[in-house]
């Protein structure tokens, strides 16, 4: 059973802004700022969004943002589109234990 | 960008053991970087199992350390999972990465293993 918490779903407009939760301990998520986040579509592979917590890898969208409270990590889409319709994975890193460890996922719903 | 792309049997028998392969390109094996094998099934979802450099320096999921091994071999440019004494919870999609700063940037398309007699 993954460490990480995600809520099962999450929905939207399209335009509205989302924002996934991703809570974990002190001695994961809340110990540094090394989550990243993972976009999924069905029978795809996970494809990086956000990593080290707020960085987006070159080529994704600046609607794709990452922020981080105690022992929670946040992954917030604004402008929300019909193709962000997804699966979304937060991860931590902890190097020198479990190393990443994902969370259950969170299905994004564009209504 | 770099590519990968895992190989290996889709079906392994019980007590058996799993050996895939994951071809690289558009990249060296031996650039400052480690690769990764990560897996997913309904009832575990994803799973990091380990990562190897190619210096031949590893790390494993503590859970599955005692059967896991993670190689490179630098004359192809590939990396490989053996993981041994499988059972049905191990059927899984295996996804091979390239690991970018904390986190998992380049993934193989996956490869569906299933253990099955």
């Amino acid at each position: 059973q993954s460490a990480l918490t995600q809520p099962a779903s999450v929905s939207g407009s399209p335009g509205q802004s989302i924002t996934i939760s991703c809570t974990g301990s002190s001695s994961d998520v809340g110990s540094n700022n090394l989550v990243s986040w993972y976009q999924q579509f069905p029978g795809k592979a996970p494809k990086l969004m956000i990593y080290e917590g707020t960085k987006r890898p070159s080529g994704i969208s600046n609607r794709f943002s990452g922020s981080k409270s105690g022992n929670t990590a946040s992954l917030t889409i604004s402008g929300l589109r019909a193709e962000d319709e997804a699966d979304y994975y937060c991860c931590s890193y902890a190097r020198g234990s479990t190393f990443y460890v994902f969370a259950t996922g969170t299905r994004v719903t564009v209504l | 960008q770099v590519q990968l792309q895992e190989s290996g049997p889709g079906l392994v028998k019980p007590s058996g053991t799993l050996s895939l392969s994951c071809a690289v390109s558009d990249d060296s094996i031996s650039s400052d970087n480690w690769w990764s094998w990560v897996r997913q099934s309904p009832a575990k979802g994803l799973e990091w199992i380990g990562e190897i450099h190619h210096s031949g320096s590893a790390n494993y999921n503590p859970s599955l350390r005692s059967r896991v091994t993670i190689s490179v071999d630098k004359s192809k440019n590939q990396f490989s999972l053996n993981l041994k004494s499988v059972t049905a919870a191990d059927t899984a999609v295996y996804f091979c990465t390239a690991n970018g700063y904390y986190s998992l940037e380049y993934w193989g398309q996956g490869i569906l293993v299933t253990v099955s007699s």
